[in-house]
Formats: structure tokens, sequence, C-alpha cells
């Protein structure tokens, strides 16, 4: 059974980093073909994809964040996770992740973090 | 960047079909993927590959690919399938990206 778990602060100032972890079982981060991706959801707002690891460190990023985002592996800890600098109220959302099957979708999401960025 | 465009809404009543499209230039290129995402959930897949179905998801959602447009349909629509719905895909450079959502409403 797989899950994930996300975890990290509920409020950050503006301009401070974002570190949020990604705590998952039922895999391994070492099983090729498989990743784990970061996507966020401002309230009331559509899904936006944020960065991605695989299995062989390979790592994907939003074009339009990647100035701003980390995401890095801990395999034996069965932990991933991702930074995000120079934090705005805009970034205010609910985080997530997920698993990313050899078929290159989400096929399992964590419960989701919210994150609130205010002074 | 690349963008996937959706409607914002669709309405139909119990028993009728839903159609909810997806375009986007790359589609016919890389497979699109489809989310339901209820009130305060974490989304569910429901489609994966243009129109594979995921085990445990009812018979009555499928999908459908054709040139630059994706289809999700929902036949004989129950009030539990009202929820919004996300087309994902990819570009060849393996960014992902997802579309603006559709709301579907069970009148």
């Amino acid at each position: 059974q797989i899950t994930l778990k996300e975890s990290g602060p509920t409020l950050v100032k503006p301009t401070q980093t974002l570190t949020l972890t990604c705590t998952f079982s039922g895999f391994s981060l070492s099983t090729s073909g498989v990743g784990v991706g970061w996507i966020r959801q401002p309230p009331g707002k559509a899904l936006e994809w944020l960065a991605l690891i695989y299995w062989n460190d390979d790592k994907r990023y939003s074009p339009s964040l990647k100035s701003r985002l980390t995401i890095t592996k801990d395999t034996s800890k069965n932990q991933v996770v991702l930074t995000m600098t120079n934090m705005d109220p805009v970034d205010t959302a609910t985080y997530y992740c997920a698993h990313v099957s050899s078929s290159r979708n989400f096929d399992y999401w964590g419960q989701g973090t919210l994150v609130t960025v205010s002074s | 960047s690349y963008e996937l465009t959706q409607p914002p809404s669709v309405s139909v009543s119990p028993g009728q079909t839903a159609r909810i499209t997806c375009s986007g230039d790359a589609l016919p290129k890389q497979y699109a993927y489809w989310y339901q995402q209820k009130p305060g959930q974490a989304p569910v897949l429901v489609i994966y590959k243009d129109s594979e179905r995921p085990s445990g998801i009812p018979e009555r959602f499928s999908g459908s690919s054709s040139g630059t447009t994706v289809t999700l349909t929902i036949s004989g629509v129950q009030a539990e399938d009202e929820a919004d719905y996300y087309c994902q895909s990819a570009d060849s450079s393996g960014t992902y990206v997802f579309g603006g959502g559709t709301k579907l409403t069970v009148l």
C-alpha cells in the first residue's frame, strides 16, 4: 500500500525559504521508473505542478518557478524534500506530494499541507 | 510555456453524459491524464494514458484523444461525480502541466 505524507511549517514570512518534506511508504525511490512530484493549489484555484525527482536523481522543475525550487531525495529515509526560496503571499497554497508511476502520472497523493505566507 | 486549456464549467443532469475537453499542442505526441478532485480532498487519478482506467474507477469514466484535444467522458452521470476535473500532460522536455480545471455540476 503506497502512502505519502507532507510535513513542514504552516506559516512562513515573506522572503523566507520554505522547506517541505514528503515521507512515503509502500515503494522505493531506488526502483527504476519511479518518481515523486510536488504539486500545489492556491485556495479556490487550479493545481500547479512544481517539481519532480526520479529514481535515477533526474530532476524536473516548473519553468516559471525553476529559479526558486530545489528538490532532493533521501532514499534511505524514504523522503523527498522541496525547498522554495523567497516566499511571497501569492505562494499561499496547499502543497501536495505524489507518487509518479512508470506511466508518468500521479497515481497516489498525500493529503496535502496548507502553507500560509504572511507577516 | 506549455498550456492545457479546459472549459471552466460543465453542467449535466443525472443520468446524462458529461464530456470535458482538454486542448494542448503537444497532446498528439504526449499522453493525457485526468484527475477528479472533490472539495477538501486530494485529487484522484481517473484516466491515464489518454484512455486507460485505473482499478477501482467506475466504468462510466472513459477517455479519448483526437489530435490536439483529449476528452473525459462520464456516462450516466451520478450526483457523486460532481467535482473539479483536471487534465495533465507533459511536453517533450519532461515538464509537466495541469489544465485550469473544469467544475462539473450535476443539476
